[in-house]
């Protein structure tokens, strides 16, 4: 089955620095790489997502690369802020496999003010 | 829309003890899926479902039922609690596009501690 892995599980940044997380999955067949923000104590919540027919996506301060071949998956936060502070979770699901989705095991993010 | 619900918000078990976490959703989405999250080991996926009478097991399915005789209701049955099941508990779900997959909603979860 679909295995994610995360990395690094803890990033401490300057404000304004960039942040990067990287994730790697195994199923070739997984075709949409979701990306998830959960602040303490409350739910995850879709940042950004990205399907398998694109190489990169940007929403303002936020970015998404895959490499397929690779099957790296990476989010990149620029001009981190401190409301940036939150666990961050990847994840990777296809049409095979019963649609399920599966996250890796999160990166805490620190933004120093 | 309300979206995702779950009940309760929090539960205390006692070892052996069963007990049914409700889900459900208003937006019509055929996917309905259990995670529980522990510290340091993100969501685990405990089931699924794809649509009524349909469900399938995730990675970590053991102690654990359920059932989806509607669309909008997905409720995870604890056959008889133990410890180690002393997590906290989400429920999701989205809609299964033709191309693939849409984003996961959640529901703001149920924290439970077993005894």
């Amino acid at each position: 089955g679909e295995n994610v892995e995360q990395h690094p599980s803890t990033l401490s940044v300057q404000e304004g620095d960039s942040a990067v997380i990287k994730c790697t999955y195994s199923d070739s067949a997984s075709n949409y790489f979701p990306w998830y923000k959960q602040e303490l104590g409350k739910r995850p919540q879709l940042i950004i997502d990205i399907r398998s027919n694109v190489g990169e996506k940007k929403d303002q301060r936020i970015a998404v690369t895959l490499n397929k071949t690779a099957k790296h998956f990476s989010l990149h936060i620029t001009e981190t802020q401190p409301e940036d502070s939150a666990v961050y979770f990847c994840a990777a699901s296809g049409d095979t496999g019963g649609f399920k989705t599966i996250f890796g095991a999160g990166t805490r993010l620190f933004v120093k003010a | 829309n309300a979206g995702v619900t779950q009940t309760p918000k929090f539960q205390v078990l006692k070892t052996g003890q069963s007990m049914t976490l409700q889900c459900a959703q208003d937006m019509n989405h055929e996917y309905m899926s259990w995670y529980r999250q522990d510290p340091g080991m993100g969501l685990r996926l405990i089931h699924y479902s794809v649509g009524a009478g349909i469900t399938d097991q995730g990675e970590v399915p053991n102690g654990y039922n359920v059932s989806r005789s509607t669309t909008e209701d997905f409720p995870l049955r604890l056959l008889s609690a133990a410890p180690s099941q002393t997590s906290v508990y989400f429920c999701a779900s989205s809609y299964l596009e033709v191309k693939g997959r849409s984003p996961l909603h959640f529901g703001n979860g149920t924290r439970l501690t077993v005894t």
